[in-house]
């Protein structure tokens, strides 16, 4: 069975750093595009970064130069280095199992989140 | 980046039918995903590609799309089908992906 367990969500203050850990069972993470999605309090969907199955990262442009998506592969384990919090960072973060082939990609297994408050 | 457009709300009375749809450039070259997502839960795959339903979701979702449009039918609303949906794509770039904006369905 498919598992994603988030972890590493909390209060930090704005400009600190966190790092989000998406511990995976029932498949291999390397073998996959995983991403990182997040949801502001009673916001919508946004999506973060992704990393595919050969290794290359791509960030929104929200995101792109503060945050790090990365895997090892010893622990099967995806994360989310996040630097220079700001205030519009807090949301839950959610893990995804990404299915992709050519035009055809969906977001196939989500974890349950964790979330991540940036305040003073 | 591009982006995705919902409708904000729908409304649908019980066992009636109700389409959502999601508007984007990007929605030309990829297929739309669709997301259910209910209070205090993740987010659920329920239509995929030209119309596919992952295993477990009911037969009453079906999925469409023409030109830069993407819809979302729910054919015989349940009272459990009220939640929030969202689409999905790559966008125009091809390694970004955007969602939708969001459509909030409410069974009466």
């Amino acid at each position: 069975e498919v598992q994603l367990v988030e972890s590493g969500g909390g209060l930090i203050q704005p400009g600190g750093s966190l790092r989000l850990s998406c511990a995976a069972s029932g498949f291999t993470v390397s073998s996959n595009y995983m991403s990182w999605v997040r949801q502001a309090p009673g916001k919508g969907l946004e999506w973060v970064s992704v990393i595919y199955s050969g290794g290359s990262t791509y960030y929104a442009d929200s995101v792109k130069g503060r945050f790090t998506i990365s895997r090892d592969n010893s622990k099967n384990t995806l994360y989310l280095q996040m630097n220079s919090l700001r205030a519009e960072d807090t949301a839950v973060y959610y893990c995804v199992i990404v299915r992709s082939s050519g035009w055809l990609e969906y977001f196939q297994h989500w974890g349950q989140g964790t979330l991540v408050t940036v305040s003073s | 980046s591009s982006e995705l457009t919902q409708d904000p709300a729908v409304s649908v009375a019980l066992g009636q039918t109700v389409r959502i749809t999601c508007q984007g450039d990007s929605l030309r070259s990829y297929y739309a995903s669709w997301y259910q997502q209910k209070p205090g839960q993740a987010p659920v795959l329920v239509i995929y590609g030209k119309n596919n339903r992952p295993s477990g979701i009911p037969d009453r979702f079906s999925g469409s799309s023409s030109g830069n449009t993407a819809s979302l039918t729910i054919t015989g609303a349940q009272a459990e089908d009220e939640a929030d949906y969202y689409c999905n794509s790559r966008d125009s770039s091809g390694n970004h992906r955007v969602f939708g904006t969001g459509t909030k369905v409410t069974v009466l």
